[in-house]
């Protein structure tokens, strides 16, 4: 059975820091893996999709990378503004029914 | 453009209550979603339809059903609400490409009491 798991649960950064979460699966037979990210009481919006044959994805200062080998996958932030306050999540497409397997989330605060 | 949109947002329920959850996409995508989601342990799948006419279960189907209306449309339904079914639970849709990205509503808040 995959399992993902988000690795720290909660963290807390000054403005201004680079952040890096970290999710890690047990089986790397994956069709893809997306982060996403989610406010209070608010659903979840996707961040990046990474495809299983890409190492990396990028878009603005959001950088996340794959390794499947290691079954691994790093969602770097740069500059951290305290807008970037939020849960991240990931997860993982594992069968041709495009079901996510998600982690439990790390829950971010950046400190002005 | 809505995207998926879920009513209610919130709703209490007193135990053994009936309810349905509805969840609509405009987006044309064949593959729709209920997942519930619990303080520190992620969303878990209930069921799913990967095409108008199909349903099947996911991780905690028990004490769920659902119907895909149309390719629009799928609702989720309590039958017999429990305390344990306290949840937000999130319905989401793909095109049905199991590499393209998932879209979210923005969930229902569910408490019974």
């Amino acid at each position: 059975k995959q399992e993902v798991t988000q690795i720290p649960a909660a963290l807390s950064v000054p403005e201004g820091e680079n952040l890096v979460l970290n999710c890690s699966f047990t089986d790397s037979a994956i069709y893809n893996l997306q982060w996403f990210r989610q406010d209070p009481g608010k659903g979840l919006t996707s961040l990046l999709l990474i495809q299983s044959s890409q190492r990396e994805q990028t878009s603005g200062r959001l950088n996340a990378s794959l390794d499947k080998s290691s079954g691994r996958s790093t969602l770097y932030i740069a500059a951290s503004q305290p807008g970037d306050s939020a849960t991240y999540l990931c997860a993982v497409v594992k069968d041709s029914w495009g079901k996510l397997q998600f982690g439990a989330g790390t829950q971010v605060v950046v400190t002005p | 453009n809505a995207g998926v949109t879920q009513t209610p947002k919130f709703q209490v329920l007193k135990t053994g209550q009936s309810m349905t959850l509805q969840c609509a996409q405009d987006m044309n995508h064949n593959s729709m979603y209920w997942y519930r989601q619990d303080p520190g342990m992620g969303l878990r799948l209930i069921y799913y339809s990967a095409s108008e006419g199909t349903t099947d279960k996911g991780e905690v189907p028990n004490g769920y059903n659902v119907s895909r209306l149309n390719k629009r449309e799928f609702s989720l339904r309590l039958e017999s609400a429990a305390p344990s079914q306290t949840s937000v639970y999130f319905c989401a849709s793909l095109r049905g490409d199991r590499v393209t990205e998932a879209f979210f509503g923005q969930g229902t808040r569910l408490t019974v009491v």
